[in-house]
C-alpha cells in the first residue's frame, strides 16, 4: 500500500530553533508538493518540485523557511529561525505528472507534521 | 489567494439524508477535484471532474461542473456517520502557480 511518509507526526519546539520536517513521496512519483494548514489561512501551497527541481516557491517566506529534494525519495522542508507564527500542520503530497498539467492528475498526501512553536 | 470557496462552512445532517456541497472558483479551470480530510488526518482524493464534463459519479458521490457559473458541487447521498469529514475543491489555475489551489472546506457532521 503505497503512501507518503512525512515525519515527524508532532513536534514541538522553541521560537528560534531549527525545525526540519522530512517527507518520503510514493515510489515513482515525479512531483511533490509542501501545503501549510492553518485555521485562519486554510491549505497553502508553500512549494512544489519536479524531477526534483523547484518549480515554485513563491509562497514559502524566503528569509526563514527552504526546501530542497536531496534524492528522489526525500523532500525537506526546514525552517530556521522558527516562530510562533509557523505553528500549523504541514503536508507533503506527491503525484506522477505526466506533460506540463498536473490537473488530470490524482496527488497523493501525507498525514502531516503538526507544528507547534512556543 | 483561495482559488475555490466552498459553501456551507459547516453542515450538520441525520444519516441516512444528503449532503450538498458546493464550490465556486474564479479563473478558467482544466477540471476540478474534491477531497475529503478526516480530523487529524491528510487528505484524500475522492473525484476529479473534467471542465467538458457536467456530471460525474462514484459510488454515493455525485460531483456536477457548471463552467459557465464557475461553480461546481458534491452531493453525498444515504450519509453516513464515516462521512464525518471537511471536504474541500481544488482546481489548478490556468496561469501562474500550475499546482492544486484548495478551498477552505466545507465541514460535514452526520449525525448517527
Amino acid at each position: 500500500d503505497a503512501r507518503v511518509t512525512q515525519t515527524p507526526r508532532h513536534k514541538v519546539t522553541e521560537m528560534g530553533q531549527e525545525v526540519t520536517m522530512r517527507c518520503q513521496p510514493i515510489l515513482g512519483h515525479n512531483t511533490v508538493f509542501w501545503y501549510r494548514q492553518t485555521m485562519m489561512q486554510g491549505l497553502e501551497l508553500l512549494a512544489y518540485f519536479r524531477n526534483r527541481a523547484p518549480l515554485d516557491d513563491s509562497g514559502m517566506p524566503k528569509d526563514r523557511f527552504s526546501a530542497e529534494m536531496p534524492d528522489a525519495t526525500l523532500a525537506t522542508l526546514k525552517i530556521q529561525p522558527s516562530e510562533p507564527r509557523d505553528s500549523a500542520v504541514y503536508f507533503c503530497a506527491s503525484g506522477l505528472v505526466l506533460g506540463t498539467q498536473i490537473s488530470g492528475n490524482t496527488i497523493y498526501f501525507g498525514e502531516g507534521s503538526w507544528l507547534t512553536v512556543v | 489567494s483561495q482559488q475555490g470557496e466552498e459553501d456551507p462552512q459547516a453542515l450538520s445532517i441525520q444519516e441516512g439524508e444528503n449532503a450538498t456541497m458546493n464550490c465556486s472558483y474564479k479563473t478558467s479551470i482544466n477540471n476540478l477535484q474534491w477531497y475529503r480530510q478526516n480530523s487529524g488526518r491528510g487528505l484524500v482524493h475522492l473525484i476529479l471532474i473534467r471542465s467538458n464534463e457536467r456530471e460525474k459519479h462514484s459510488g454515493r458521490l455525485r460531483v456536477t461542473l457548471d463552467t459557465s457559473k464557475k461553480s461546481s458541487s458534491l452531493l453525498i447521498t444515504a450519509s453516513r456517520a464515516a462521512d464525518t469529514a471537511s471536504y474541500f475543491c481544488a482546481t489548478v489555475l490556468d496561469t501562474g502557480r500550475r499546482a492544486l489551489t484548495f478551498g477552505s472546506g466545507t465541514r460535514l457532521q452526520v449525525q448517527p
